[in-house]
């Protein structure tokens, strides 16, 4: 059962504490993302990543940080400099492209609460 | 940057009626490709459409595409409840292959 899987669904977190989203994907694509989605709102790029042990920041990348030891992980940390970290927080793989885009493949997203 | 704008942001239609959104942008695309958001779910691919290609079919959505215009359309026909969701265009600029998502339109199929 290929696809991408995200947890957990729902994450609640005290202000000032970091937190961890995971991001696992068994479809054997070079390219992963983290895009961040506010209500009402399109999606805006966080931090992706072409291959293990690179990455590059995306729009919005303040506040977050990102690891990528393994093909299949992309885990997105919300440190507590990130001033608004409510959000639904969704990531994403593709086939690595040298220059084309291709479609994205998401995970089911993970719902942060920070209070 | 949120290069993708679509329009209208809400619609509402009875179950049968066909559905259109639009997506406009602003620089030069490698692609246009269209995804949908079931609530509080994660995107679904739907369809992807070159700059060199003007139409595309796939089952009940037709997309469009309209360099000169820098915009796009997507079709809906015969539309389901099933169908409820919000739909999002995304472009990637040439040599590039990040994404940029519009804000949405957020489709209703009323039964």
């Amino acid at each position: 059962d290929g696809g991408i899987t995200q947890s957990p669904k729902y994450l609640f977190r005290k202000e000032g504490q970091n937190v961890t989203l995971s991001c696992e994907q068994n479809l054997n694509h070079d390219a992963m993302y983290w895009y961040r989605q506010d209500p009402g709102q399109g999606l805006r790029l966080i931090y992706y990543s072409q291959i293990v042990n690179d990455f590059q920041k995306g729009d919005i990348a303040e506040g977050y940080s990102v690891s990528r030891e393994k093909k299949e992980s992309f885990p997105l940390t919300v440190t507590s400099a990130q001033k608004n970290p409510t959000a639904f927080y969704l990531c994403a793989s593709s086939v690595r492209t040298g220059g084309t885009s291709y479609e994205q493949y998401f995970g089911p997203g993970t719902r942060l609460t920070v209070t | 940057s949120q290069q993708g704008e679509e329009d209208p942001q809400a619609l509402s239609i009875q179950e049968g009626e066909n559905a259109t959104m639009n997506c406009s942008y602003k620089t030069s695309i490698n692609n246009l490709q269209w995804y949908r958001q079931n609530s509080g779910r994660g995107l679904v691919h739907l369809i992807l459409i070159r700059s060199n290609e003007r139409e595309k079919h796939s089952g009940r959505l037709r997309v469009t595409l309209d360099t000169s215009k820098k915009s796009s359309s997507l079709l809906i026909t015969a539309s389901r409840a099933a169908d409820t969701a919000s739909y999002f265009c995304a472009t990637s600029p040439p040599d590039d292959y990040k994404l940029s998502f519009g804000a949405g339109t957020t489709v209703t199929v009323r039964a």
